[in-house]
């Protein structure tokens, strides 16, 4: 695709549910990044993919948090009984791979939880 | 860990004046870039800078990098309000580090007044 996108925009939720975030890449980048980026700050790594693989979860904050990426395109970071201090703007980027290129990021998603 | 931090944390001024934001990071770096992020919407690459290289153009961006010191700056020449903005340092890790992996300091907010 023409840039990264991501889906929902927004989203609020309660306390205790599940949510689902979706990332979709530029379709000829094999790395895909989560980051979580809280109000006032920079992002933060959460976890990538190289293709389908997934070296790196060391930023998950806490095993409430899972991303899959099962056909090396779109990923989902998935949080499990959610917590107000959950509340973010999750953000994805994708590269072409390599620690020397650039990261495109997605719109992000703001979460909200009630 | 390792973190960009950018300085100073809020810059106010005239259009046609130049804005000097800078970053210091802690560890040994393979490259370091420059993001901005406008009021509402995603994180825009502007510029990357490899460990190699001292100074790079780009447009109305000069960013230099200085790695003995650790720091970076980045210059905006003849600045307007659409440049209103806050602007990210992010830095990897260097050599052995998660392919890619960045780390992002809090930001530098940019207000350019008309």
């Amino acid at each position: 695709g023409a840039g990264v996108s991501q889906s929902p925009r927004y989203k609020v939720t309660k306390r205790g549910q599940d949510v689902t975030l979706r990332c979709d890449p530029i379709s000829s980048h094999a790395t895909l990044y989560w980051y979580q980026q809280a109000l006032g700050q920079g992002p933060e790594f959460l976890t990538y993919f190289n293709y389908e693989a997934q070296p790196d979860k060391s930023g998950l904050p806490s095993d409430r948090f899972s991303a899959e990426r099962p056909e090396g395109s779109i990923s989902t970071l998935t949080i499990q009984r959610t917590e107000q201090r959950d509340s973010a703007m999750y953000r994805c980027a994708s590269s072409s791979g390599g620690n020397q290129e650039t990261q495109y990021f997605g719109p992000g998603t703001r979460l909200l939880v009630l | 860990s390792q973190q960009g931090e950018e300085d100073p944390q809020a810059l106010s001024i005239q259009e046609g004046e130049n804005a000097t934001m800078n970053c210091s990071y802690k560890t040994s770096i393979n490259n370091l870039q420059w993001y901005r992020q406008n009021s509402g919407r995603g994180l825009v690459h502007l510029i990357l800078i490899r460990s190699n290289e001292r100074e790079k153009h780009s447009g109305r961006l000069r960013v230099t990098l200085d790695t003995s010191k650790k720091s970076s700056s980045l210059l905006i020449t003849a600045s307007r309000a659409a440049d209103t903005a806050s602007y990210f340092c992010a830095t990897d890790a260097g050599r052995g580090s998660t392919l890619g992996r960045l780390y992002f300091g809090r930001g530098t907010q940019l207000t350019v007044w008309p």
